[in-house]
């Protein structure tokens, strides 16, 4: 298995571009999630999705959208990207929400000029 | 409050025991995490301990469990420089839930 993947490992936008981060896992996992880190804040929650169909908000969702066609794959998109999302993204997969531990990507590092 | 909370650095000389503490917000969460995530990586479980569990014990790691003060921690026995890292404690409340993380800091 793979694990959790993620693309790309890091990118620079412009203020206002908008882009796509990749996630995908080939564990069969229903629970996937997007956080973000910055320093000295650990992990937020962005946006998480129970099973293919279903997404939901989390702590910080503002500014960005998800969307879960299938159950492998995780898509973050930023709208119209602004310095405040300069960060590092990382997706995570497990089983189920309530009881699974989480599986953890690489991360994006992502830089908003 | 809402908060996990971990003390942001600890250094220690390779060889001795490194103790990271953590203090969780709610008394209900079902099972407590330990992360760590290596430079430019991502997190990887270390352990993780349910609830109804006082301690738990696997090779140089040592997780306590202390409930009534909702205060978690995580002991390395014979610190090496490869456990440099930051660590992060979280807890299940429904969604994780994580702190800031402790950069340890390993020094020959």
């Amino acid at each position: 298995n793979a694990g959790v993947t993620q693309t790309p490992k890091f990118q620079v936008l412009k203020t206002g571009q908008s882009m796509t981060l990749q996630c995908a896992q080939d564990m069969n996992h229903e629970y996937m999630s997007w956080y973000r880190q910055d320093p000295g804040m650990g992990l937020r929650l962005i946006h998480y999705s129970v099973g293919a169909g279903i997404t939901d908000q989390g702590e910080v969702p503002n500014g960005y959208n998800v969307s879960r066609s299938t159950t492998e794959d995780f898509p973050l998109r930023l709208l119209s990207a602004a310095p405040s999302q300069t960060s590092v993204y990382f997706c995570a997969s497990s089983y189920s929400r309530d009881t699974d531990t989480q599986y953890f990507g690489p991360g994006t590092r992502l830089t908003v000029l | 409050g809402e908060d996990v909370e971990q003390s942001l650095f600890l250094s220690v000389r390779e060889g001795d025991s490194s103790v990271i503490n953590c203090t969780y917000t709610d008394s209900s969460s079902t099972y407590l995490y330990w992360y760590k995530q290596e430079p430019g990586a991502g997190l990887q479980l270390l352990t993780y301990i349910f609830s109804n569990m006082d301690m738990k014990q696997d090779q140089r790691l040592t997780v306590l469990l202390n409930k009534k003060d909702k205060h978690l921690s995580l002991r390395i026995a014979d610190t090496q420089t490869g456990d440099s890292a930051i660590y992060f404690c979280a807890e299940r409340r429904g969604k994780l839930i994580f702190g800031q993380g402790t950069e340890l800091s390993v020094k020959p």
